[in-house]
């Protein structure tokens, strides 16, 4: 079955940038959107097709698509953005939703 | 504002059948071009899209789970439902329902936790 691969860990000093990517055959074909999961808490959409910024959700964040790479980038790290990130496509056909297995951000 | 509510046992036994149901307030379960979906968490683990329901009644699952899975829609009681059969102890999660909207999950019930165990 199709699989989108993130990276499980990335690690950043608050003010830096971190980037978070995930890679799939289909993201080429598919929007990718992106979300933040905070610990006890159900996800909050950051990023929604590739790269538009729901309202609410700061300018540091923002989000990239090249060829079956998607990146999300979060600029000036604060320590609020510490949690896990997930990026979620569809197969190529679009009836299979699929999410990475997700990255644990850590603000040093 | 849509709010979700999953409710159901915490706890099944092994070889049995999951039954969760997600009830819906805030606006119609029948209205809007929506999909009305289930995911879980393990603990320690990411997230698992389970499967969906569209606002017409048609159905997509995870082929990893589409044997045992079924997704129902009561939209007199504003509610959808999920039932996994022959469960294991790998069932054990905290298991969420959702709006997809129509490829976004915009709108999240608070999870409930699921532990297969006799």
């Amino acid at each position: 079955s199709y699989e989108l691969t993130q990276p499980p860990s990335v690690s950043v000093s608050p003010g830096q940038t971190a980037r978070i990517t995930c890679s799939g055959d289909a993201l080429p074909k598919q929007y990718a959107y992106w979300y933040q999961q905070k610990p006890g808490q159900a996800p909050v959409l950051v990023i929604y097709k590739d790269s538009e910024r729901p309202s609410g959700i700061p300018e540091r964040f923002s989000g990239s698509s090249s060829g079956t790479t998607v990146t999300l980038t979060i600029s000036g790290v604060q320590a609020e953005d510490e949690a896990d990130y997930y990026c979620q496509s569809a197969d190529s056909s679009g009836t299979s939703v699929v999410f990475g297995g997700g990255t644990k951000l850590t603000v040093l | 504002q849509v709010q979700l509510q999953e409710s159901g046992p915490g706890l099944v036994k092994p070889s049995q059948t999951l039954s969760l149901t997600c009830t819906v307030s805030g606006g119609s379960i029948s209205s809007g071009s929506y999909y009305w979906s289930w995911i879980r968490q393990p603990a320690g683990k990411g997230l698992e899209w389970i499967g969906r329901i569209y606002t017409s009644g048609s159905t997509n699952y995870n082929p990893s789970l589409k044997s045992r899975v079924t997704i129902s829609v009561d939209t007199s009681k504003n509610q959808f439902s999920l039932k996994l059969s022959s469960v294991t102890a790998a069932d054990t999660a905290v298991y969420y329902c959702a709006r997809m909207n129509p490829r976004i999950f915009d709108y999240w019930g608070q999870g409930t936790l699921v532990t297969v165990s006799s």
